[in-house]
C-alpha cells in the first residue's frame, strides 16, 4: 500500500471559520509533511512531522496549526484564514528524514477556498 | 541555499513527438525525485535516482542524474496525450532533509 489518503478533497470556508483537513498513511513511514501549492506553482514546505513530532515550521502563520495524533495520522487545523490562503494543500510521507530514504508520496490534496 | 531549474517551463507538443525535460543545480544533491502531476491532484512520483550517471526506464521515460549529482533529464520517446501534465523535479540536499522543488515543466501533448 503506497497511498496516502487526504480528506476532505474540497473545502470552502469562510474567514471566520475553523475547520481541518486531515491526512492519513499506512506505510509505516515516520516522516509526514504538509504543503501548500498555489496554481501554476510547485509545493511549498509548511510543516514537518518526524516520529511525530514537530521537526520543521516554515514560518507557518499561526492560523494554520499542524497536529500529529500518531504515526500514520497528520492533521492541519484551520482557524480565521484569509481569501490569500486559499490553494491546494497536499499531504506527503516519507520513510524517515534521511537523505537517503527522502522520496516522499503525495496524497490528492484539499483543494480550499476562503471566502 | 540549494535552487533546481527545470527548463522549459512549458511545452506543446504533437502526439508522437520526442521531448527533454532539464532540471540543473550547481548544487549537489543525495538523490533526485521526477514527479507528475495532473490539475487539482498530488504529485505521484516517477522515479528516484541516487548515484551519479544512473539511468533509468520506465515504458517511454528515460531519467538520467548527471555524473556529478548536480542535474538530471526526462527524456519521453513518442509522446501520448496522456503524458499531458506537470513534471517536478525535486531534490534532497547533501546537507539536510529539506527536499527542493524546481518550478516544473508543464507538457501538453496535442492528438
Amino acid at each position: 500500500d503506497t497511498e496516502v489518503t487526504q480528506t476532505p478533497k474540497h473545502l470552502v470556508m469562510g474567514m471566520t471559520n475553523k475547520k481541518s483537513l486531515k491526512c492519513e498513511q499506512h506505510m509505516g513511514h515516520r516522516a509526514m509533511y504538509w504543503y501548500k501549492q498555489k496554481a501554476k506553482k510547485p509545493p511549498e514546505l509548511m510543516f514537518v512531522y518526524s516520529y511525530e513530532k514537530l521537526s520543521i515550521n516554515e514560518s507557518v502563520p499561526s492560523r494554520f496549526s499542524p497536529e500529529c495524533p500518531n504515526s500514520s495520522l497528520l492533521n492541519l487545523h484551520l482557524h480565521a484564514l484569509q481569501p490569500e490562503d486559499s490553494a491546494l494543500y497536499l499531504c506527503a510521507s516519507s520513510q524517515d528524514l534521511s537523505t537517503s530514504e527522502s522520496r516522499q508520496f503525495f496524497g490528492p490534496g484539499t483543494r480550499l477556498t476562503v471566502l | 541555499t540549494q535552487l533546481l531549474e527545470q527548463s522549459p517551463q512549458f511545452l506543446s507538443i504533437q502526439e508522437g513527438e520526442n521531448l527533454t525535460v532539464y532540471c540543473n543545480s550547481s548544487s549537489v544533491f543525495s538523490s533526485l525525485q521526477w514527479y507528475r502531476q495532473e490539475p487539482g491532484e498530488g504529485p505521484v512520483l516517477l522515479v528516484t535516482v541516487v548515484t551519479g550517471g544512473e539511468v533509468k526506464k520506465l515504458k517511454r521515460l528515460t531519467f538520467q542524474f548527471g555524473d556529478a549529482r548536480k542535474d538530471s533529464s526526462l527524456h519521453i520517446t513518442a509522446a501520448q496525450p496522456g503524458d499531458t501534465g506537470l513534471y517536478l523535479c525535486a531534490g534532497a540536499g547533501t546537507g539536510g532533509f529539506k527536499t527542493i522543488f524546481g518550478a516544473g515543466t508543464r507538457l501538453f501533448v496535442k492528438a
